[in-house]
C-alpha cells in the first residue's frame, strides 16, 4: 500500500526567506504526486502536481517541487515566503493500484513578520 | 461559481441524532469524495464515487452512507451521531481517480 511522510509538523519562517517543505512517499511505481494548501477554515486547494516528465514542477502561487525517484522525495519549495503563505500545506499520492488517494497529515507553516 | 458546494458549512447537534451533509460540483467531473479531517488536521478517505458507482468504502462505520443521486451530488448521512464523529468533513471531486481533486470549504460536524 502507498504512504507518505511529511516529517515536520511544524515549520516557522521569516517573512522573505526561503522554504522547503519535506515529503517522502511509499509506493512501487511512478506515483502520481500533488502538494495541496489549507487555509484557515477552508478546504484544500492543489498548488502542483507531478505525473510524469520534467521533475521540476512549478505550480501556483510562486510554489515548485522537485521529484526525485532516487529518494522518493517529491520536496515543495519557494525562494521567497510571504505572510499569506501560512497555512496547512498536504503532500499526498495519488490513487494507484488500490484507486486509493493518500494523504500526508500535513505541516503548518508559520511565517514571522 | 462555487465548484464543489457543502451545505450546511458548520452542523451541531446531539449524540443519537440523524444528520445529512449535502455536497455538489458544477465541474463536470466524475469522481467525488468523502473526507474526514480531524482534530490534528489528519485527512482521511471515507468514501469515492465514480459515474455514480461506490469504488471506495474505506473502514468507516455502517452509521455512515453515501448517496449519488446524479454525478454531480454526494450525500453523506450519518446515523446514531457519535461523540468521536466530531470533525471536518470535506466532499471533493475530480475528473477521475487519478487526477488532482477540487475540495469543498468543509463542514464543521459538533457533536454535544
Amino acid at each position: 500500500a502507498q504512504s507518505v511522510t511529511q516529517p515536520d509538523i511544524h515549520i516557522t519562517v521569516s517573512e522573505g526567506a526561503s522554504l522547503e517543505l519535506r515529503c517522502n512517499y511509499s509506493y512501487g511505481a511512478t506515483p502520481y504526486l500533488f502538494w495541496y494548501v489549507q487555509s484557515p477554515g477552508q478546504g484544500l486547494q492543489l498548488l502542483l502536481k507531478y505525473f510524469s516528465g520534467d521533475t521540476l514542477v512549478q505550480g501556483i502561487k510562486g510554489f515548485e517541487a522537485e521529484f526525485k525517484r532516487s529518494q522518493s522525495s517529491f520536496n515543495l519549495r519557494k525562494p521567497s515566503v510571504h505572510w499569506s503563505d501560512a497555512a496547512e500545506y498536504f503532500c499526498a499520492v495519488g490513487a494507484g493500484g488500490s484507486y486509493i488517494p493518500t494523504f500526508g497529515r500535513g505541516t503548518s507553516l508559520i511565517v514571522h513578520p | 461559481d462555487t465548484a464543489v458546494s457543502q451545505t450546511p458549512k458548520y452542523l451541531v447537534t446531539q449524540m443519537g441524532n440523524d444528520k445529512s451533509i449535502k455536497c455538489e460540483q458544477n465541474l463536470g467531473h466524475d469522481t467525488m469524495y468523502w473526507y474526514k479531517q480531524d482534530s490534528k488536521k489528519f485527512l482521511k478517505i471515507m468514501f469515492s464515487y465514480n459515474n455514480k458507482e461506490l469504488i471506495i468504502n474505506e473502514t468507516v462505520p455502517n452509521r455512515f452512507s453515501p448517496k449519488s443521486p446524479d454525478k454531480a451530488h454526494l450525500n453523506l448521512h450519518i446515523n446514531s451521531l457519535e461523540l468521536g464523529d466530531s470533525a471536518v468533513y470535506f466532499c471533493a471531486s475530480s475528473q477521475d481517480l487519478f487526477q488532482p481533486q477540487h475540495f469543498g470549504d468543509g463542514t464543521r460536524l459538533s457533536i454535544l
